[in-house]
């Protein structure tokens, strides 16, 4: 079975700081998938970055980057230079399959809210 | 990004009446498409798997009954709540995938409130 677990339900950063958001996963399947989701007040999922489990090199995208530790089951995310806007609820998820092969369901962590103050 | 619509984006109906949710991508072929429910405050959990042409498989403890999936197209695909009552007053959020390898692209979710 498949669990993600977040354990920070809020952060508060201040703007132009970096921010690491934790995420732990506990799975059996060797090929998987890790995603981070940003989640505004108005409801939509909107995808952050993904994390193949044999990628050799963490993800990056612009501001996000995902410090994947294979070993330790962790894929934390960080934000750096905060904005305003990314005040949001900030979700882990897994999905027990590859990109590169017909991607499954995705189980998602409890998520974190993001407060970014001036 | 592929683009995933959802239709209406909220809805307020009376307890009894059934709601249908409309998902749709729109510029891709979604061989498979996922329905999500989502309380406030809380995670997304997965209602149920559906792939064009077939019968939707549900997650343990959802009533197939009672949230009916149609998954007729390869573009759209539809959630009927049956039956509504408060209690499944939530937020429906669907995502698609596509073949070969496509990402979950999700749809920007259906409020739905039964009075």
């Amino acid at each position: 079975a498949q669990k993600i677990t977040q354990t920070q339900p809020g952060m508060f950063v201040q703007e132009k700081e970096a921010v690491t958001l934790d995420c732990t996963y506990d799975t059996s399947d060797p090929s998987y998938g890790l995603f981070w989701y940003k989640q505004p007040s108005s409801g939509e999922m909107i995808f952050l970055i993904y994390q193949g489990s044999y990628d050799q090199q963490n993800a990056t995208e612009g501001r996000y980057s995902l410090n994947f530790q294979k070993a330790r089951k962790s894929a934390n995310l960080v934000i750096s230079a905060s904005q305003l806007g990314d005040s949001a609820m900030y979700f882990c998820a897994m999905t027990p399959a590859y990109r590169g092969s017909t991607l499954g369901r995705l189980y998602f962590g409890r998520g974190t809210q993001l407060t970014v103050w001036p | 990004g592929a683009v995933v619509s959802q239709h209406p984006s909220r809805v307020i109906c009376k307890s009894g009446t059934s709601v249908k949710i409309e998902c749709r991508s729109l510029d891709f072929q979604a061989t498979t498409m996922f329905w999500y429910r989502q309380f406030p405050k809380q995670s997304l959990m997965l209602m149920a798997t559906s792939n064009e042409g077939s019968k939707a498989t549900y997650e343990q403890g959802v009533e197939k009954d009672k949230f009916l999936i149609n998954h007729a197209s390869l573009t759209l695909s539809t959630l009927t709540v049956t039956s509504a009552h408060p209690e499944d007053s939530s937020f429906y959020i669907c995502s698609a995938s596509g073949t070969g390898g496509s990402e979950q692209y999700f749809g920007p979710g259906t409020r739905l409130t039964v009075t």
